[in-house]
């Protein structure tokens, strides 16, 4: 089965810190994903990637960005946490030959 | 750009019943994936079925079907002999083929009741 591991299910931080969410996934795939949760709004896309160094805006970028140095690591990162990026953070991985999208078990980030 | 619309905020069944909720779309792509995706009180998404536009035929997995009308763009799922362990939030998805790009609905919470 395809493994999809965020660091941390929940995490806490302040105002202005630099946050990072990272995600490991172990079945080669090429595709990676970050998405916010929020009620009511589905998921939203933040950032994708198809390749290692390869970045693309998802629908709401704005106040993150993104590193994918290693093919099985995407990393997500908040430059100055703000109290409106409090939010469940999912990560997800696919390879563009099943079609499917595999999930890691997702971060709840609270910014006080 | 692709939308996906789920019309339901919430819905409830009776364990043993059965239930259908809504998902429909829109696109200007003719080759694409439909998915239902359940997320229990665990967060964990689960993947509930998939299917291809190209198949005319509804694709099925156990008591999960779906009625698929590509011309109406309506892609619902019909969950049979409800049982408690259905209760979850479900997402409907688009998936382009070119990109691989995803998007969801806003969700269904769906409760079974015993």
């Amino acid at each position: 089965d395809v493994k999809v591991t965020q660091s941390s299910r929940y995490l806490v931080k302040r105002t202005g810190e630099k946050v990072f969410l990272e995600c490991v996934q172990d079945m080669d795939h090429e595709n990676m994903f970050w998405y916010r949760q929020d009620p009511g709004l589905g998921l939203r896309l933040i950032y994708f990637s198809y390749d290692v160094k390869m970045k693309e805006k998802g629908d709401i970028p704005e106040g993150y960005s993104v590193s994918r140095e290693k093919k099985e690591r995407f990393s997500l990162i908040l430059e100055s946490a703000s109290t409106n990026q409090t939010s469940m953070y999912l990560c997800a991985s696919s390879s563009g030959k099943l079609g499917k999208l595999f999930f890691g078990s997702g971060t709840q980030l609270s910014v006080l | 750009a692709q939308t996906v619309t789920q019309s339901q905020p919430e819905m409830s069944v009776q364990e043993a019943e059965t239930v259908t909720l809504s998902c429909t779309y829109d696109t200007s792509e003719n080759n694409y994936y439909l998915f239902w995706y359940k997320q229990p009180p665990s967060r964990q998404m689960i993947l509930v079925i998939r299917q291809e536009a190209y198949k005319q035929q509804n694709a099925t997995e156990n008591r999960f079907s779906v009625n698929f009308q590509k011309a109406a763009k309506s892609f619902s799922l019909k969950i049979s002999d409800s049982q408690l362990g259905d209760t979850a939030m479900y997402f409907c998805a688009f998936m382009k083929l070119v990109g691989n790009q995803f998007y969801f609905g806003t969700g269904t919470s769906l409760t079974v009741i015993p």
